[in-house]
């Protein structure tokens, strides 16, 4: 099955500059990559997500990339504030015709952003 | 407003009781999913539905029962055989089948064994 590796697993900024996540992905079939924000004691939220058909995509502050070649996709936050502070998942799945999505998630990077 | 709901939010289980976890959502959306969360481990597939009485196991099944009766619906039940259930579980669900936008979670409920 799918193997989605992520790195850092912990990573701090002062507020203000950029950080990035990266997270590599191990079949080459995968086609769907979300990334989620999870708070303190919530559940985790979407906050932006690539297809395969796509190499970049940005809204506000938020970028992704994805290099199917290399298998990893990345996030990027610019001018980092500190409601940016929580853990952030990356995530890959595989569609298969007729059947639901499943996403196979990353460990986890807890981001602190350093006022 | 839409949205998933999960109940409670914390729940405390005695050695060899079963428990059931509730999640209820109005999105309308076929798929639902139950994960696992453990510190350092990202989330872990228990069991999925892609449409009414129907369901799949997922990574780590064992220990664990679902239904899904209604299309809003999808409670997950601790049995005692799960023999380390502390953990936070979260509940999701997806409009399904190709057209994937995603999933919506809930809020999790926390499980500690007492």
């Amino acid at each position: 099955g799918e193997n989605v590796e992520q790195h850092p697993s912990t990573l701090s900024v002062q507020e203000g500059d950029s950080a990035v996540i990266k997270c590599t992905y191990s079949d080459s079939a995968s086609n769907y990559f979300p990334w989620y924000k999870q708070e303190l004691g919530k559940g985790p939220q979407l906050i932006i997500d690539i297809r395969s058909n796509v190499g970049e995509k940005k809204d506000q502050r938020i970028a992704v990339t994805l290099n199917k070649t290399a298998k990893h996709f990345s996030l990027h936050i610019t001018e980092t504030q500190p409601e940016d502070s929580a853990v952030y998942f990356c995530a890959a799945s595989i569609a298969s015709s007729g059947s639901a999505r499943q996403l196979t998630f990353g460990s986890g990077t807890q981001l602190t952003v350093l006022p | 407003d839409g949205g998933i709901t999960q109940s409670p939010k914390y729940l405390f289980r005695k050695e060899g009781q079963n428990v059931t976890l509730s999640c209820e959502q109005n999105l309308n959306h076929d798929a639902m999913y139950w994960y696992r969360q453990d510190p350092g481990q990202g989330l872990r597939l228990i069991y999925y539905s892609q449409i009414v009485n129907d369901f799949q196991k997922g990574d780590i099944a064992e220990g664990y029962s679902v239904s899904r009766e209604k299309k809003e619906s999808f409670p997950l039940t601790v049995t005692s055989a799960q023999k380390n259930p502390t953990a936070f579980y979260l509940c999701a669900s997806s409009i399904g089948r190709d057209r994937s936008y995603g999933y919506t979670f809930g809020s999790g409920t926390r499980l500690t064994v007492v």
